[in-house]
């Protein structure tokens, strides 16, 4: 079985800080990772994945996660957080092979003040 | 681009009373997903089908039923509603043959037990 563990629940920075967000996940076997962002009141929405290849990925908002397989981790990182960065962020884990379900970790709460 | 449809996007129901909720996925996506998501609470999955059969099964009560037509619709029905069943509920998809392993997600349909 697999598990995610976000170790922060919530986390509070200022505008223009950088923040990092943590994922460990366990699994007996290769997963997939995902990060997911959910803005109050609305869906889930893909922010970046890991499949394979370069460990280090980036999303088009300048976020990014990097895959290490030694540390069952995948941080998510930020160097300068605006105000609209505001929103639940979920970590989560797929078996690779196809059609396997999304095992969540319980979301961190980011909020970012003026 | 097209994204995943919910309907309805609400519903509120008595308890004991059933409900039917609506997925289309992304079209040429082939697999669907169901998720549940409790207040403050990460998604758990369902059930999720590949190619308009059931492929995996989770945390899904009894009361709960789920298929997928042949246009690749997916309709979750509930029955004997309960209070515990109000929730958030997610549909995702994705398109395992073309190996697009990430799901993207609907709006959700928040159900209210009253």
């Amino acid at each position: 079985a697999q598990s995610v563990t976000q170790l922060d629940s919530q986390v509070p920075v200022f505008e223009e800080a950088p923040v990092e967000l943590r994922c460990n996940y366990s699994s007996s076997v290769s997963v997939y990772l995902f990060w997911y962002v959910q803005y109050p009141n609305q869906g889930l929405q893909l922010l970046l994945k890991y499949l394979s290849g370069s460990t280090l990925v980036e999303s088009i908002n300048g976020f990014e996660a990097e895959f290490n397989k030694s540390q069952t981790s995948f941080h998510l990182r930020k160097p300068s957080v605006h105000i609209s960065d505001t929103a639940e962020y979920f970590c989560a884990v797929s078996n690779q092979g196809g059609s396997e379900k999304l095992v969540f970790g319980k979301g961190t709460k980011l909020t970012v003040n003026p | 681009a097209a994204g995943v449809i919910q309907s309805p996007r609400h519903l509120i129901k008595e308890k004991r009373e059933t409900a039917t909720l609506k997925c289309y996925p992304i079209p040429r996506h082939d697999t669907v997903y169901w998720y549940q998501q409790g207040p403050g609470q990460d998604p758990q999955f369902l059930i999720s089908f590949y190619e308009k059969m059931q492929s995996d099964k989770g945390s899904i009560p009894d009361r709960f039923s789920a298929q997928q037509f042949s246009d690749y619709h997916s309709e979750l029905n509930m029955s004997s509603l309960e209070l515990g069943d109000s929730a958030l509920y997610f549909c995702a998809s994705s398109r395992i043959l073309a190996g697009v392993y990430e799901q993207y997600f609907g709006p959700g349909t928040r159900l209210t037990v009253t």
